[in-house]
Formats: C-alpha cells, sequence, structure tokens
C-alpha cells in the first residue's frame, strides 16, 4: 500500500474555528489532492497541488485554502469552519501518467463535524 | 461538476453472478479509471483504460470504454461477497494532460452470500 497517512482521522469542531487536516506521503509522488466526500455527491476536488508550492483550485475550493512545503506533506486549512464542511475529507497522490492522470493513491480520510 | 456517472446507482445480487456497471461522462478524456471504496475506508484503483483501447481485462473485471458514445462499463465476474463496496468512474479533464481525476457520485454494490 501507498503510504499515506491523513491527521487527524477523526475531528469534531465548532462552527467558526479554524481547522487544518495534514496529508503525509511518502511516496515522493508530485501531485497531491485533497477531495471531500459526501452522501449524493461522491467526491469533488478541493484543491490539488502539482509541485511544492504550485497549487491550484478545484470545484469545490471556496472556504479552504492549501499549502504544500515539502513534497510529502499537504495541509488542508478550513480558516472558519462552517457547518457545510461537515464531509468525509480525502487524501491522494499520484506519481502522474504518461498519457492524463495516472493511478490515485488515497488515505484513509478525515471524519470532520462541525457542529 | 460531476463528469462521470454511475448507472445503476446501487446494485443487488447473489454471490457467482456477474455484476456490470455503467458511467457516462461529458467531455473527451485521456484515460477513465475504476475505483472500489470499502465502507469507512479509501478509495482503491482497479484499472485504468486508456481513451485509445476499446477494452481491458485484469483478473475478474472486464473494463469496455466507447468513446464515440461517452460511456465504459464494468463487468466483474463471478462475484464474491467480498466484492460488496462501492465503485467509481473516474475520468481526467482531457485536453493537455491534465492531472485532475473527477469522480462520478459512485454505485454501491450488495453481494449477497
Amino acid at each position: 500500500d501507498a503510504g499515506i497517512t491523513q491527521s487527524p482521522r477523526h475531528k469534531v469542531t465548532e462552527t467558526g474555528t479554524p481547522v487544518t487536516l495534514r496529508c503525509h506521503q511518502t511516496e515522493n509522488h508530485r501531485y497531491m489532492y485533497w477531495y471531500r466526500q459526501d452522501p449524493g455527491h461522491g467526491l469533488r476536488l478541493i484543491h490539488y497541488s502539482y509541485g511544492v508550492k504550485d497549487t491550484d483550485k478545484g470545484e469545490v475550493s471556496d472556504g479552504y485554502s492549501v499549502s504544500r512545503s515539502k513534497t510529502e506533506d499537504f495541509l488542508l486549512t478550513l480558516e472558519s469552519a462552517t457547518s457545510s464542511q461537515t464531509s468525509v475529507y480525502f487524501c491522494a497522490t499520484t506519481s502522474g501518467g504518461a498519457i492524463g492522470t495516472g493511478e490515485l493513491f488515497f488515505g484513509e480520510g478525515s471524519r470532520l463535524t462541525v457542529l | 461538476s460531476q463528469q462521470g456517472e454511475e448507472d445503476p446507482q446501487a446494485l443487488s445480487i447473489q454471490e457467482g453472478e456477474n455484476a456490470t456497471m455503467n458511467c457516462s461522462y461529458k467531455t473527451s478524456i485521456n484515460n477513465l479509471q475504476w475505483y472500489r471504496q470499502n465502507s469507512g475506508r479509501g478509495l482503491v484503483h482497479l484499472i485504468l483504460i486508456r481513451s485509445n483501447e476499446r477494452e481491458k481485462h485484469s483478473g475478474r473485471l472486464r473494463v469496455t470504454l466507447d468513446t464515440s458514445k461517452k460511456s465504459s462499463s464494468l463487468l466483474i465476474t463471478a462475484s464474491r461477497a467480498a466484492d460488496t463496496a462501492s465503485y467509481f468512474c473516474a475520468t481526467d479533464a482531457g485536453r493537455g494532460g491534465s492531472e485532475k481525476l473527477v469522480f462520478g457520485k459512485g454505485m454501491k454494490l450488495t453481494v449477497n452470500p
């Protein structure tokens, strides 16, 4: 299995508090992603990174920011958590494909509840 | 917005039967991938099929791709209870070799022993 670790795995927080989720990989993959998974919506891309300090927005990026200061770490921050951000968050990585996107490797998920 | 849409959304079969899942997508792609997710776990890659391929096999899995219809199917033969999971198709953005994957909403397969 690819070495992708997400922390924390579970978190309960209150509306308005900042939250940071961490994704750590040991695969030296260039690309890293944050998705959220909600019933009825499947997985939706929040932000992704194509290298150290290189990030871009996905389809549901409002209210989220990311940082990648090292190849192995990709942080997702909710500056001021809202109840609509209650979700399961997945980190994924890939080294990239020869053509298009290669196989993604996923972490086990971080379940966030915002009260 | 979602690129791929799986059909049916849920399927319940008996062990030993075949399971077929379909995926439709909207724009041109470089490749299409299928993933499995067991309850409470992360997604696991099953198979990737490139836009210039029509069929691909991996063990009990058979994937077809019809780019003219913008559709793909995943066939699991001789299903087992352990195949019970959610299955997702995912496509990349196509033009320019984008490194983003867009997932469908998923399909829940239940294999009854």
